[in-house]
């Protein structure tokens, strides 16, 4: 069964590096997201991206993170200035495009911003 | 702003009873999903709500969707261990907007 898939599965960076996070979603979607979980806490919406663009982004998705699909499969997130309130569980997220908007969801990467 | 609450956040249950959670959420949405999180992993979709009326069911879970209220219910049937997890439902806005907004989840807990 395909399955969105992500790399590293832990990150650990000092404040104030940049970091990439790599996601390879399914290959027949063709939207794809970024969601960030704190620890013990809720799923958060950064962004999704259709096109080759980004449709949507939170207001937690500041100048800080970019998102880019550089090549026909993977899809990554960069933090440029990692803070320590950025360490958190990232996931990302496809699906088909469609009335569904089933996301389905890679099993995260975990960074640790010290 | 779409709010989605979820109650309980916590749920202690003994293996064999039931019990509901529920989902209210703030705007009209025709989508409502709910996903099960085991701690440490990624989010598994169990269910997909597309209409105001729908159930659906799997093994001893089972969701509904009523859009007048607002509100999704996820019922466990004879709870077994193996269902101890978080349970997390998620809305998306009328409007073409394709973000998920969760809940804050509920850490369910199958004692035997």
């Amino acid at each position: 069964e395909p399955e969105v898939t992500q790399t590293p599965s832990h990150q650990v960076t000092q404040m104030g590096q940049e970091v990439i996070l790599r996601c390879v979603p399914i290959s027949n979607h063709l939207y794809f997201y970024w969601y960030r979980q704190i620890l013990g806490q809720k799923v958060e919406f950064l962004v999704s991206f259709y096109n080759n663009e980004i449709s949507e982004k939170s207001e937690i998705f500041d100048d800080q993170f970019s998102v880019e699909r550089p090549d026909g499969s993977n899809f990554t997130l960069k933090i440029r200035s990692t803070k320590l309130e950025d360490s958190a569980m990232y996931f990302c997220a496809s699906s088909e495009l469609g009335p569904y908007n089933e996301q389905f969801f890679g099993p995260g990467t975990r960074l640790t911003v010290l | 702003e779409l709010k989605v609450e979820q109650n309980p956040l916590f749920l202690s249950m003994q293996e064999g009873k039931n019990y509901t959670i529920y989902c209210n959420y703030s705007t009209t949405s025709d989508r409502l999903y709910w996903y099960r999180q085991d701690p440490g992993k990624s989010l598994e979709s169990l269910f997909v709500l597309l209409s105001n009326g729908a159930v659906k069911q799997e093994g001893r879970l089972m969701a509904s969707l009523d859009t007048k209220a607002r509100l999704s219910t996820l019922h466990i049937t004879a709870a077994v261990h193996d269902l101890s997890a978080t349970y997390f439902c998620a809305v998306d806005m009328e409007g073409g907007s394709e973000k998920l907004v969760f809940g804050k989840g509920t850490k369910l807990t199958v004692n035997p």
